[in-house]
């Protein structure tokens, strides 16, 4: 099965603690995306690679950091600087983020809730 | 003005009615569009993207595009309560930047 998937689906952090969300993907996409979601807006996006070894950051990248050493792979940390990190995150797909008509694909999404 | 609007609802259709959800964008060179559904507590996915102005239609969804009036909607026909869910519209303003509205809930009720 080809897809996106996001580990884990829910995941704790306490005061103080980096976490990292984990997003693999097997479609031979190269772009990848991190948005975060709250209730009652829209997505907004946090980090975005379009290829190995470079990244660049979205709208709200404060607090956060991506790394992405493998093509299938761009994980998310979360860092203790992120002093609201509450949220769902969404990892994304698209083929290599050079077309405008390109359709990006979500995982099914991290739930973060800070203890 | 925040760049993309949509009425966050919620839209409440009887069984087998018509669901017109609206969204309006403000960046003139915008040039694809999106309509995501998104179930509570889950992730979107895609149901059309349109990128020229007039129709395009999928089964039961039909996407409009006015680029003019910076305006694209979703027409959900003969609406059945597994359509009740958020629909998110995107827009994407240039590479890798898509930009969501609110999204509209839309609640089909039997």
């Amino acid at each position: 099965d080809g897809g996106i998937t996001q580990s884990p689906k829910y995941l704790f952090r306490k005061e103080g603690q980096n976490v990292t969300l984990s997003c693999e993907q097997n479609l031979n996409h190269d772009a990848m995306y991190w948005y975060r979601q709250d209730p009652g807006q829209g997505l907004r996006l946090i980090y975005y690679s379009q290829i190995v070894n470079d990244f660049q950051k979205g709208d709200i990248a404060e607090g956060y950091s991506v790394s992405r050493e493998k093509k299938e792979s761009f994980p998310l940390t979360v860092t203790s600087a992120q002093k609201n990190p509450t949220a769902f995150y969404l990892c994304a797909s698209s083929i290599d983020g050079t077309e405008i008509q390109e359709t990006q694909y979500f995982g099914p999404g991290t739930r973060l809730l800070v203890l | 003005q925040k760049e993309v609007e949509q009425n966050s609802g919620p839209l409440s259709v009887p069984e087998g009615a018509i669901a017109s959800l609206n969204c309006t964008y403000s960046d003139r060179v915008s040039q694809s569009f999106f309509w995501y559904r998104q179930y509570s507590g889950k992730s979107p996915e895609l149901i059309m993207s349109i990128y020229s102005n007039g129709d395009k239609e999928d089964g039961r969804f039909t996407a409009q595009l006015n680029k003019a009036s910076q305006y694209v909607s979703l027409l959900i026909r003969d609406s059945q309560p597994s359509d009740s869910a958020t629909y998110l519209c995107a827009v994407q303003t240039g590479f890798q930047k898509l930009v969501f509205g609110t999204g509209t809930r839309l609640l089909v009720s039997p």
